[in-house]
């Protein structure tokens, strides 16, 4: 059964460093999502990313992040200048085409500690 | 603002019994409406997703949905310790594919 990926499972940085994180979605999905988890709280909406470029995005993706998708496969979040409340576990989906949200898939997620 | 409310619970229910979920939410313009469910550390999981007013019945699982009233539940029959963990309701609206998500309801299943 094909499943979203995501690396690291676990990543500690410190405050004021850039991190990456990875995404393999499902190979013939074409929208690709990032969302992120603080302990305790709701999953929230970062930005969804289509045909090499962000469709939509939350408030919450400000100049801090990006996105790319360097390769037909990988999909990443960068936060430049990591914060301390930036500690979330971060969750990457993927949809095969518009409208087809009932199939969206999580990643098993990277759990990011900034410290 | 999107706002999907759900009570945080604890909701304990004794095995074999009915667990009813519950989940209003802000947006009228909200399309299509999902629950899923999360085991602690892990990634949310689709259950259920419905369209249309009234119920829809998956195995154990019914989606129950009244768009008049903003409102949308769950219920879990025979419930199961294995069912023991957190549901999220989240709903998508027609304006783009992003998903909004409830707090979540923290069940446990009592053997």
């Amino acid at each position: 059964e094909p499943e979203v990926t995501q690396t690291p499972s676990h990543q500690v940085t410190q405050m004021g460093q850039e991190v990456i994180l990875r995404c393999v979605p499902i190979s013939n999905h074409l929208y690709f999502y990032w969302y992120r988890q603080i302990l305790g709280q709701k999953v929230e909406f970062l930005v969804s990313f289509y045909n090499n470029e962000i469709s939509e995005k939350s408030e919450i993706f400000d100049d801090q992040f990006s996105v790319e998708r360097p390769d037909g496969s990988n999909f990443t979040l960068k936060i430049r200048s990591t914060k301390l409340e930036d500690s979330a576990m971060y969750f990457c989906a993927s949809i095969p085409r518009s409208g087809r949200v009932y199939e969206q898939y999580f990643g098993p997620g990277t759990r990011l500690t900034v410290t | 603002q999107k706002e999907v409310e759900q009570n945080s619970g604890p909701l304990s229910v004794p095995e074999g019994a009915i667990a009813s979920l519950n989940c209003t939410y802000s947006d009228r313009g909200s399309q299509s409406f999902f629950w899923y469910r999360q085991y602690s550390g892990k990634s949310p999981e689709l259950i259920m997703f419905i369209y249309s007013n009234g119920d829809k019945e998956d195995g154990r699982f019914t989606a129950q949905l009244n768009k008049a009233s903003q409102y949308v539940s769950l219920l879990i029959r025979d419930s199961q310790p294995s069912d023991s963990a957190t549901y999220l309701c989240a709903v998508n609206t027609n304006t783009g594919n992003q998903f909004y998500f409830g707090t979540g309801t923290s069940l446990t299943v009592i053997p």
